[in-house]
């Protein structure tokens, strides 16, 4: 009974370096979805996935940003280049998907990637 | 892009207190869900409301859909020490994507 998986959950790098940030949904969804967590704020919306395909990424950065969901695998987002701004927990969060009952679209999270930039 | 106001900001309160939090919108949505978040954890899903005027209980936790579509509120009765956390609100339109979140209010129960 997994719920949505993400490491690493603590995650430092220096600035200029690549950060990888990997999300495994409930086994069953195959939607995924991106956001942003600064501290003290709500969770902002950064791209919504389905397998090998983006559907949204309006809220994702055009620069240094890039975000997948393979066929086969884990989500990943990918920051380029980090910079301090860049600190922030990421959590994804998976749903089976749009269907009839509204009740598939229910987002679950998973417990984070916290991420520091030195 | 539509905005969530989520109040009170903070609230700290005695155990045993009943608590009461709102978020409003000036947009319409189609699907009312509140979230509690513990430090270091991700959100956890609450109450999921999916029609106007509807009412959910989960223990002690109510939540109401407003009529208008536009606001909804998490009711907690009888607090515990352990409800101690930050609750968001979301609202979500017509796509899975479109959700959005509220600033959170951050629940303080003194034993």
């Amino acid at each position: 009974n997994a719920g949505v998986m993400q490491n690493p959950r603590h995650l430092v790098r220096r600035r200029g370096q690549e950060a990888r940030l990997r999300c495994s949904p409930v086994k069953g969804h195959s939607h995924v979805y991106w956001y942003r967590q600064l501290p003290e704020e709500g969770l902002k919306f950064m791209v919504y996935l389905q397998k090998e395909n983006i559907i949204d990424e309006s809220g994702m950065p055009k620069e240094r940003f890039s975000a997948e969901f393979p066929k086969e695998g884990p989500s990943i987002l990918r920051i380029q280049q980090v910079v301090r701004g860049d600190s922030a927990a990421y959590f994804c969060a998976s749903s089976r998907g749009t269907g009839f009952y509204k009740s598939t679209d229910t987002q679950y999270f998973g417990p984070g990637t916290r991420l520091t930039v030195l | 892009g539509q905005q969530l106001n989520q109040s009170p900001q903070s609230m700290f309160i005695q155990e045993g207190e009943d608590v009461s939090m709102n978020c409003t919108s000036s947009s319409i949505f189609n699907t009312w869900l509140w979230y509690k978040q513990d430090p270091g954890e991700g959100p956890v899903l609450l109450i999921a409301l999916y029609k106007a005027g509807e009412l959910t209980s989960n223990g002690r936790l109510t939540a109401q859909f407003g009529t208008t579509r536009k606001d909804s509120f998490l009711n907690i009765s009888a607090s515990i020490p352990s409800d101690v956390g930050i609750y968001f609100c979301a609202g979500r339109g017509y796509n899975n994507n479109d959700m959005r979140f509220g600033a959170g209010t951050r629940l303080t129960v003194k034993p």
